[in-house]
Order: C-alpha cells, then sequence, then structure tokens
C-alpha cells in the first residue's frame, strides 16, 4: 500500500484500549471540523464531524471534542482494534468552502 | 467502497508532459472537490467544483486545471509537469455546495520521471 507520511507521528495502543488522538488546528473562526481515516493505499474515509457551536459529538465508539477556548480537537476511539490501524487527519473549514487538513497521525494498534 | 471512482490508478510520465485525471462523482452528488497528497505537504485541497461551477481554490498552480462536466464528472488537467507534482491525487464528492462530509475516491498515484 501506499505510504502516507513518512514522518508522523505516531500512536501505539493495545487492542481493546481507548485511543486520543489530539489536533490542534489554527483559525478560530472555523466553525466545522472533520476527522478522516485514511488507511494504507484508500482515500481518506469520514469519521466524525463536529460544527463549532457543539463540544462533543459522540458516533458509534467515537467521540469527538472540540475546545474552541485553545483551538483543540481530539478524537477518541473506544476498545480500541486491529481495524483502526490507520492514518487520522483532522481538518477545519479555516476559509469559507475550503478544508485544511492537519498532518495526520498514525495509530498503531497492537494485539 | 465511496462510490467515487478516479481512473487512472496509475500514472507513470515524464517532466515536461501532460496528464489529466478523471473523476466520476457518487450519484446524485453536485460538488467535487480536488486534493494533493505528498509526503512532505500532507492532504492540500486544490479546487471545487458544484454543478459545473468553480466554487473555491485552494493552493492550485497555474499549472493546473480542472473542469466539471454536465454529467458531472470531473478532470484535473496537470501539465509542464515536474518532479515535484509526484503524489496522490484524490477527487471527493460531497450532495451540495455547503462544506460537508465529503467521500473520497481511491486515488491517481502520478510518479513524474
Amino acid at each position: 500500500g501506499e505510504s502516507v507520511g513518512l514522518h508522523l507521528p505516531t500512536l501505539s495502543v493495545q487492542e481493546g484500549d481507548n485511543s486520543i488522538i489530539n489536533c490542534a488546528y489554527s483559525n478560530s473562526a472555523s466553525d466545522y471540523f472533520i476527522w478522516y481515516k485514511q488507511e494504507s493505499g484508500k482515500g481518506p474515509q469520514f469519521i466524525i464531524d463536529i460544527r463549532s457551536n457543539m463540544d462533543k459529538r459522540q458516533g458509534q465508539r467515537v467521540t469527538v471534542l472540540l475546545n474552541k477556548t485553545v483551538k483543540h480537537l481530539s478524537l477518541q476511539i473506544a476498545a480500541t482494534q486491529p481495524g483502526d490501524s490507520a492514518v487520522y487527519f483532522c481538518a477545519e473549514n479555516n476559509a469559507g468552502n475550503m478544508l485544511t487538513f492537519g498532518g495526520g497521525t498514525r495509530l498503531m494498534v497492537k494485539p | 467502497d465511496s462510490g467515487v471512482t478516479q481512473t487512472p490508478k496509475h500514472l507513470i510520465t515524464a517532466t515536461g508532459q501532460r496528464v489529466t485525471l478523471r473523476c466520476s462523482p457518487r450519484s446524485g452528488d453536485l460538488s467535487v472537490y480536488w486534493y494533493q497528497q505528498s509526503l512532505d505537504q500532507g492532504l492540500q485541497f486544490l479546487i471545487q467544483y458544484y454543478n459545473g461551477e468553480e466554487r473555491a481554490k485552494g493552493n492550485i498552480l497555474e499549472r493546473f486545471s480542472a473542469q466539471q462536466f454536465p454529467d458531472l464528472h470531473s478532470e484535473l488537467n496537470l501539465s509542464s509537469l515536474e518532479l515535484g507534482d509526484s503524489a496522490l491525487y484524490f477527487c471527493a464528492s460531497s450532495p451540495t455546495v455547503r462544506l460537508d462530509e465529503q467521500f473520497f475516491g481511491p486515488g491517481t498515484r502520478l510518479t513524474v520521471l
């Protein structure tokens, strides 16, 4: 598969543990944020989104937290599974109809 | 499978050449986005089309151009190719012009030799 970002920060977790992936965004005027998952050799896949009028949003096994005060976004994955191993990107709409992606974090799940 | 298709999957060409990448959005989606993903730059937004019209422009070089056709498929044209243009090029689509969940295609890997 394709190698995305040879020097990405890496988070290594044990299968079954919870994972927390963090992201600092740049524009305090951004009002929409998305988390994407990218597996090797594939395009990014939508995980969850949140608008700036919310602090927290939950999906299936995932939770996104938004702290506008410190411009911080986090993705929590409960009971991490081997299939969660991928690169995770946060994105913000910091200029109208444009998404700006973060550099990504590689999640590795140890069996 | 996101429902977005991209062709070709791989493309190898030489510097100075011109190539065309093709994208078919999900059925019913009117917006198409193009992104470039390289190892040192991450995912970079290039351009958005909605129902045939350009709607947003990112860091797209003047050597690059795109269009969206009446059947809503889109093409990204890359000309006067340089070594640094080697990257993965992704197309994404969404139902409306509003920034919302985007569905990404599998990408085209461009290698410029």
